[in-house]
């Protein structure tokens, strides 16, 4: 158990819809990064946060936004969903902001677009 | 854009034997960072390597980092079957935005018994 949260574990919608992914990091950490897992991509970085503020964007769609909030949880939204978007999203959480330093993963929420 | 290349991308090998996964950036790191995800399961860390030339060894694990910073490796040595599973290198270039890991499609490894 890496002390990462996230929920739900798995989640089935259909085009077009929105929805939201939760994140609760370890206790302690500022730190707060997004993560795609699609079968043929590996792990694609989307977005970091680190105290409440954004700090770092990687490949995240217009179509998807985050943000962290004060007791440094944090949402990923997804809307206007399409097929392709069906992946596995990893949260994962550090201590520090930069990229030196172990990343802890939550179990990932599995998202199924029909 | 920065790029960190994974070769092979399935190893498969007979219990026993020795595995090696390779991971080359098209830029210089900062960093290496190596994880590995059982079937199933989320990203666990296993190591990071910072300076040029780096060995490092957790049991039948060894990890180096190359002289330039832009190719690390991973060798297990006597695989066993809890070994299965994606083996990922992440690194962290130099400026831009820090916290930005870049992952390798990873080497995907299955042990027979």
């Amino acid at each position: 158990d890496s002390g990462v949260t996230q929920t739900p574990k798995h989640l089935i919608t259909a085009t077009g819809q929105r929805v939201t992914l939760r994140c609760s990091p370890r206790s302690g950490d500022l730190s707060v990064y997004w993560y795609q897992q699609s079968l043929d991509q590996g792990l694609q970085f989307l977005i970091q946060y680190y105290n409440g503020e954004e700090r770092a964007k990687g490949n995240i769609l217009e179509r998807f936004s985050a943000q962290q909030f004060p007791d440094l949880h944090s949402e990923l939204n997804l809307s206007s969903l399409e097929l392709g978007d069906s992946a596995l999203y990893f949260c994962a959480s550090s201590l520090r902001t930069s990229g030196r330093g172990e990343q802890f993963f939550g179990p990932g929420t599995r998202l199924t677009v029909l | 854009g920065q790029q960190v290349m994974q070769i092979p991308q399935y190893q498969h090998v007979q219990e026993g034997e020795d595995f090696t996964t390779y991971c080359n950036s098209s830029t210089t790191l900062s960093n290496i960072q190596w994880y590995k995800q059982r079937p199933g399961g989320h990203p666990v860390f296993l190591i990071q390597l910072v300076k040029s030339g780096e060995v490092k060894k957790q049991k039948r694990l060894t990890f180096q980092f190359g002289e330039a910073k832009k190719n690390s490796s991973l060798h297990i040595t006597a695989t066993q079957t809890t070994d299965v599973g994606t083996y990922f290198c992440a690194g962290t270039g130099y400026g831009g935005s820090q916290g930005n890991l870049i992952f390798g499609k990873g080497t995907k490894l299955s042990v027979k018994p």
